[in-house]
């Protein structure tokens, strides 16, 4: 089974920043990771796929990178609406598996 | 476009069974594999299992092996999660959701894109 670890658990950001968030995988799994927005009493929503692919409809200011065990998702020009739950997911072998998810917030 | 509508959900005792359904539109169901992922309340993503575009592959979190089991009608558009045996730590969100593109083989997932907006699921005595 693949574990994923996504770090930071929880960050604080003030509009304009930049920010970042990483995930870990316990063995190479290629690019085949997605992230997921979720904001509260809502369903998840794709934001990358692949790694780096953004998902349709999307904000161009998210951006994913990495391979093979360790991935970043990036935020460019945080703005208010950006605070929520991000996930990350590994769909390389099953199980699949997300990450504990990071809850970014406002400063 | 795309909807997916889970429902089934309600408050359950132990040991007990309940079977969930997602009602899909919008897409041609038959060519997707689906997914079903679940959410304890105030925790993390947590997937439960997939099944094969043509149902004939199914995959499950170790955690509901034996007790749980997910179904694709793909004459009536919906898929089915059949729960027994259940415990207090299934009570959750239950999402449905919709594999990210048509798979190259029945062994193939590419992750979840459109996802329902949950049905709940408590397991209390």
């Amino acid at each position: 089974e693949t574990a994923l670890t996504q770090s930071p658990a929880s960050i604080s950001a003030t509009p304009g920043d930049h920010v970042t968030i990483s995930c870990r995988a316990s063995q190479d799994i290629d690019d085949d990771v997605n992230w997921y927005r979720q904001k509260p009493g809502e369903a998840p929503v794709l934001i990358i796929e692949e790694g780096k692919t953004l998902a349709p409809g999307i904000s161009a200011r998210f951006s994913g990178s990495g391979y093979g065990t360790d991935f970043t998702l990036t935020i460019d020009n945080f703005d208010s609406d950006d605070a929520a739950n991000y996930f990350c997911l590994q769909h390389d072998s099953f199980p699949l598996s997300f990450g504990q998810g990071t809850k970014v917030g406002i400063k | 476009q795309v909807e997916l509508v889970e429902s089934g959900g309600g408050v359950v005792q132990p040991g007990t069974s309940l079977r969930l359904s997602c009602a899909a539109s919008g897409f041609s169901f038959s060519d997707y594999g689906m997914h079903w992922v679940r959410q304890a309340p105030g925790k993390g993503l947590e997937w439960v299992a997939v099944t094969s575009s043509d149902a004939t592959k199914r995959y499950y979190a170790e955690s509901v092996k034996g007790r749980f089991s997910i179904y694709k009608d793909n004459l009536k558009n919906t898929l089915y999660l059949y729960m027994g045996g259940l415990r207090t730590e299934d009570t959750a969100v239950y999402y449905c959701a919709k594999d990210l593109r048509v798979a190259a083989t029945t062994a193939t997932t590419y992750g979840m894109d459109v996802w329902g907006q949950g049905t709940t699921v408590t397991v209390s005595s």
